[in-house]
């Protein structure tokens, strides 16, 4: 059974620090992984999308990066804002069209 | 990329009742897929929603607890029957292409407690 593992649980930073979220997961026979941002009490937004076959997938100060043989990915943001205060989860695709979601990071952004 | 709104977005309900959520997307799609997720917890799959079919649940979940309706390509319900407060939870919808290598996108949410 796919366990996906995010560390870690909570992360408080000061704005402006670069800082880096794990993602961990039990086996490597997956399709892609996405990286998702959860505000408080709502929806999930689509951060990032790596498929198997990439190392890396960049987006303004996210990057994300995946080796796929030792089961992790991480995710890279660069100049934290406050705005970035949010939960991030990861999801590994293992089959056709099931997504397992990791247990998430709270990360707060200190002004 | 597809917007997908859900009603409501909140609700506060009382035990023994049932809520239904909307799930209207901007696009025709093929998948549909509803998820739970419990306070403090991550996402858990309920079911997957096919137009023209019955919905497929996942282990755990009963179609008489959740049912789930698919009357076109762009709409989905699911209903939260005979609650608890257990059942307090966010409910999501979400929407895949068609094959295994597509971006999922989710609605907003709808924050439910049962009391």
């Amino acid at each position: 059974k796919q366990e996906v593992t995010q560390i870690p649980a909570a992360l408080s930073v000061p704005e402006g620090e670069n800082l880096v979220l794990n993602c961990s997961f039990t086996d490597s026979a997956i399709y892609n992984l996405q990286w998702f941002r959860q505000d408080p009490g709502k929806g999930l937004t689509s951060l990032l999308l790596i498929q198997s076959s990439q190392r890396e997938q960049t987006s303004g100060r996210l990057n994300a990066s995946l080796d796929k043989s030792s089961g992790r990915s991480t995710l890279y943001i660069a100049a934290s804002q406050p705005g970035d205060s949010a939960t991030y989860l990861c999801a590994v695709r293992i089959g056709f069209q099931k997504l397992v979601f990791g247990t998430g990071t709270r990360l707060l952004v200190s002004p | 990329s597809a917007v997908i709104s859900q009603k409501p977005s909140r609700d506060i309900c009382q035990r023994g009742t049932s809520l239904t959520i909307q799930c209207q997307v901007d696009s025709q799609v093929t998948m549909m897929f509803w998820y739970r997720q419990q306070p403090g917890q991550s996402l858990t799959l309920i079911a997957t929603a096919n137009q023209g079919s019955e919905a497929t649940y996942e282990s755990g979940f009963v179609i008489d607890k959740f049912p789930i309706s698919r009357p076109n390509l762009t709409f989905s319900t699911l209903t939260v029957s005979n609650m608890s407060p257990e059942d307090s939870s966010i409910y999501l919808c979400s929407v895949e292409g068609q094959d295994r290598l597509t971006e999922a996108f989710f609605g907003q949410g709808t924050r439910l407690t049962v009391v």
